[in-house]
Parts: structure tokens; C-alpha cells; sequence
């Protein structure tokens, strides 16, 4: 059974600050590994999907790269703003989707 | 248009009841998923389902049952509700052999009295 954790669990930045965050497995045994961005009152939005050790994948000021062989996954937002306040979730994908906890995140204006 | 739509959104009903949440999607995807949002805020996967293998969690009652009229829906049913199935509760969807990100849908709010 695949078990995903998630490092830190909330975290509080100021508005221009970049920061980053850790996903972290025990095994590589899965397909791919997601990272999913949850707004409060909506519904999980993806944001990568990442496949093979070393696979970097970017979208605007964010970020994220992917080690399976450590076991790790880092999540980077440059130049953090108030609306990626929001909860950052990992998923792998082996048998089935097992979610992490998330980390949430709150920019301050 | 909405993607993965859930009816109802909420869903308020006496304990011992059965209901049903449906979901839709589409985006022409092979597998659909249902998943329960706890208490402590965390994404639990029940069930994922495409045409060929129901995939159970081991942790989800006999009470939850998937069914599938077709490849474009996935209805929860659940029997004899109880206090504790109170949560919201989501259902997603793609292309799984692709490794494919999931679209979830908006959610649907449970609540047992």
C-alpha cells in the first residue's frame, strides 16, 4: 500500500515570497506521481502529472520536479500571490490514486 | 459546460435511509473515481471503475455500492446510512491508461441526521 506524505502541513507566506514543498513516498513502485491544487469550496484542480526520476514540469511561476529514487517530490511557486492560497495535494497513481494531506497554503497581501 | 457535474450538491437525509449521488462526465474518459473527503479534510479514494474492472477500497463499507448505467456515469448508492458517512463526497475522472490527470466534480455534501 502506497502511503504519501506531505511536508508542511500549512505554511503562511507573504505576497511576493517564493516558497516550496515536499512530497515524499516510501516506494517507487507507482505509474506517476500528481500534483493537484485545491481552492477552498471547489473541486481539485491538476496541475502536473509526472512519470520518470528527474521529470521537471513547470507552468507559470510554478514548478515541480520529481525523484523517484529519493523519494521526493518538490512543488515551487516563484513569487508567490494571494489567489494560490489554496491546498497543494499529491497523488500517486499505482493500483489506484492514494492522496497525500495536502499543504496549505496562505499568501498575505 | 461542466465537465464531471454531481447531483444533488447536498444531500440531507435521516440515518437508515438510502440515496444516491450521480455523477456525469463528459470528456469521453474511460475510468471514473468516487472519492470521500473525511473529517480531517483528506481525499480517500472508494472505488475506481471503468468498463472492465471495479477496483474496491478495502476500507469502504458494503453499504457503498458503485453502479455504472454507462461509460459516462458513475452513481454512488449507499444503504442503511449512518452518522458517520457524513462528508462530502466527490467524483473525478480520465483517461487512465495514460496516466492522465483527474477532472473531479464539484462535490456533493452528505449530511445524516
Amino acid at each position: 500500500i502506497l502511503n504519501v506524505e506531505q511536508s508542511p502541513q500549512s505554511l503562511h507566506v507573504q505576497e511576493g515570497d517564493s516558497t516550496n514543498f515536499t512530497c515524499s513516498f516510501p516506494s517507487s513502485n507507482f505509474y506517476a506521481l500528481h500534483w493537484y491544487r485545491w481552492e477552498t469550496a471547489k473541486s481539485p484542480e491538476a496541475l502536473f502529472v509526472m512519470t520518470l526520476n528527474g521529470d521537471e514540469k513547470k507552468k507559470g511561476r510554478i514548478s515541480a520536479t520529481l525523484n523517484t529514487k529519493e523519494g521526493y517530490s518538490y512543488l515551487y511557486i516563484k513569487g508567490s500571490q494571494p489567489e494560490d492560497s489554496a491546498t497543494y495535494l499529491c497523488a500517486l497513481y499505482g493500483q489506484n490514486f492514494v492522496f497525500g494531506p495536502g499543504t496549505r497554503l496562505s499568501v498575505l497581501p | 459546460d461542466t465537465a464531471v457535474s454531481q447531483t444533488p450538491k447536498y444531500l440531507v437525509t435521516q440515518m437508515g435511509n438510502d440515496k444516491s449521488i450521480k455523477c456525469e462526465q463528459n470528456l469521453g474518459h474511460d475510468t471514473m473515481y468516487w472519492y470521500k473527503q473525511d473529517s480531517k479534510k483528506f481525499l480517500k479514494i472508494m472505488f475506481s471503475y471503468n468498463n472492465k474492472e471495479l477496483i474496491i477500497n478495502e476500507t469502504v463499507p458494503n453499504r457503498f455500492s458503485p453502479k455504472s448505467p454507462d461509460k459516462a456515469h458513475l452513481n454512488l448508492h449507499i444503504n442503511s446510512l449512518e452518522l458517520g458517512d457524513s462528508a462530502v463526497y466527490f467524483c473525478a475522472s480520465n483517461d487512465r491508461g495514460n496516466n492522465n490527470e483527474q477532472f473531479f466534480g464539484p462535490g456533493t455534501r452528505l449530511t445524516v441526521l
